[in-house]
């Protein structure tokens, strides 16, 4: 089946911990992006990359780090730095950084993560 | 600020009716808005895809107008059934901007009861 699947859907993160969330895609596509999702808000964008070896921060990337060493695998670490990471997580892809006609957002299934 | 607001926050209606989510918007210079359909725990999907020059696009069920002018867009549900108990999510962008300028709405969490 053709998608992006997350892992694992379910994390739990002890206090000083850094934690990977795992997002692969066998679209071909060449843009990932993570976000993250509070209740009663919209989704805030992480880090988004357009490219392998190269990525961008998004609005809220302090506390958290990426690597994108193959086009398919966009792997987000949540770092001790960040001090509220309770939430669900998502990861998506596209053809392109760009708007193009018809062009859309894949997103994966999430992962919740708490911190216990 | 949110540059998009969705209204109601949540609703209930019954199997069978219909209903009606807005969206109101400030991105500009608008390039073009996306409804997406969000399971509990689940990502979204995309339901519609409308640029400046479409008023209204239908997927099933499911029609989403648009109104460049005052910036409203609303997405309509025909003959809700079950399954359409999720939250729904109105993204949109600016022209020119990357993916990663998305604009997200809050969502409105929609409950189908028998």
């Amino acid at each position: 089946d053709g998608g992006i699947t997350q892992s694992p859907k379910y994390l739990f993160r002890k206090e000083g911990q850094n934690v990977t969330l795992s997002c692969e895609q066998n679209l071909n596509h060449d843009a990932m992006y993570w976000y993250r999702q509070d209740p009663g808000q919209g989704l805030r964008l992480i880090y988004y990359s357009q490219i392998v070896n190269d990525f961008q921060k998004g609005d809220i990337a302090e506390g958290y780090s990426v690597s994108r060493e193959k086009k398919e695998s966009f792997p987000l670490t949540v770092t001790s730095a960040q001090k509220n990471p309770t939430a669900f997580y998502l990861c998506a892809s596209s053809t392109t950084g760009t708007f193009v006609s018809g062009n859309t957002i894949y997103f994966g299934e999430g992962s919740w993560l708490t911190v216990v | 600020k949110n540059q998009v607001e969705q209204s109601p926050q949540s609703l209930i209606i019954l199997e069978g009716k219909n209903c009606t989510l807005q969206c109101n918007y400030t991105v500009s210079p608008f390039s073009n808005l996306r409804w997406y359909k969000q399971d509990t725990g689940r990502g979204p999907v995309s339901l519609t895809i409308m640029t400046f020059s479409e008023n209204t696009k239908s997927n099933g069920r499911y029609t989403a107008t648009l109104d460049a002018d005052t910036k409203q867009s609303s997405l309509h549900i025909t003959a809700s059934q079950l399954s359409d108990s999720a939250s729904y999510i109105c993204v949109v962008s600016a022209r020119g901007d990357s993916w990663g300028k998305l604009q997200f709405g809050a969502g409105t969490q929609v409950v189908v009861t028998p």
